[in-house]
């Protein structure tokens, strides 16, 4: 059981480049969730996907966009990377209809642009 | 705009003691409140939450909410070295989906053997 699989675990980019962030879940989990994390400032929402076909922004979406591919399936893209987004990107899911609190949480993909 | 703080630490316990942290919050409307534990370079994960006013215990964690003073804390009894991690508050107001879910930046334990 993975669980929640996240890939790439570590990438460097140029600013202005593009890349895809991928994340899949095994659980059946409706929600999913990509937030970063940088240092004193927690963990802030980017997107996030309350079922298949659906996504919403969230804290901090500029520069970013995703897409709920299926229900297993919820990828962020970042479409002119910028240094200001180098950060840690984690994808979580879960499976509380109500609260829609993160429960399961990935790896996380350890981003930096030069 | 919604605010979570937490006092970033380190907090240094011994080993057995009991490690108390805090979290307070901006928002009166918030339901829900979470206590994640994220180990150096590891993701995070849920430990704990609660809703109502007063406490809950599991096992070694009992989390306190108190509404009325917007705070909620986490002791954890016994601490281990094992219990050396970056603790998380997360706070929902209960209002639509993700949106309004927010974390704190964490505070950082080491519990000293």
């Amino acid at each position: 059981n993975a669980g929640v699989t996240q890939t790439p675990k570590f990438q460097v980019l140029k600013t202005g480049q593009s890349m895809t962030l991928q994340c899949a879940q095994d659980m059946n989990h409706n929600s999913m969730y990509w937030y970063r994390q940088d240092p004193g400032m927690g963990l802030r929402l980017i997107y996030y996907s309350a079922s298949e076909g659906t996504t919403d922004k969230g804290e901090v979406p500029n520069g970013y966009n995703v897409s709920r591919l299926n229900k297993r399936e919820f990828s962020l893209r970042l479409e002119s990377a910028a240094p200001s987004q180098t950060s840690v990107y984690f994808c979580a899911s879960s499976d509380r209809q109500g609260l829609h609190q993160p429960q399961h949480f990935g790896d996380g993909t350890r981003l930096s642009i030069l | 705009q919604k605010e979570v703080e937490q006092n970033s630490g380190p907090l240094s316990v011994p080993e057995g003691a009991i490690a108390s942290l805090n979290c307070t919050y901006s928002d009166r409307g918030s339901q829900s409140f979470f206590w994640y534990r994220q180990y150096s370079g590891k993701s995070p994960e849920l430990i704990m939450f609660i809703y109502s006013n007063g406490d809950k215990e599991d096992g070694r964690f009992t989390a306190q909410l108190n509404k009325a003073s917007q705070y909620v804390s986490l002791l954890i009894r016994d601490s281990q070295p094992s219990d050396s991690a970056t603790y998380l508050c997360a706070v929902n107001n209960g209002d639509n989906y993700g949106q309004n879910f927010v974390f704190g930046p964490g505070t950082r334990l080491s519990v000293l053997p």
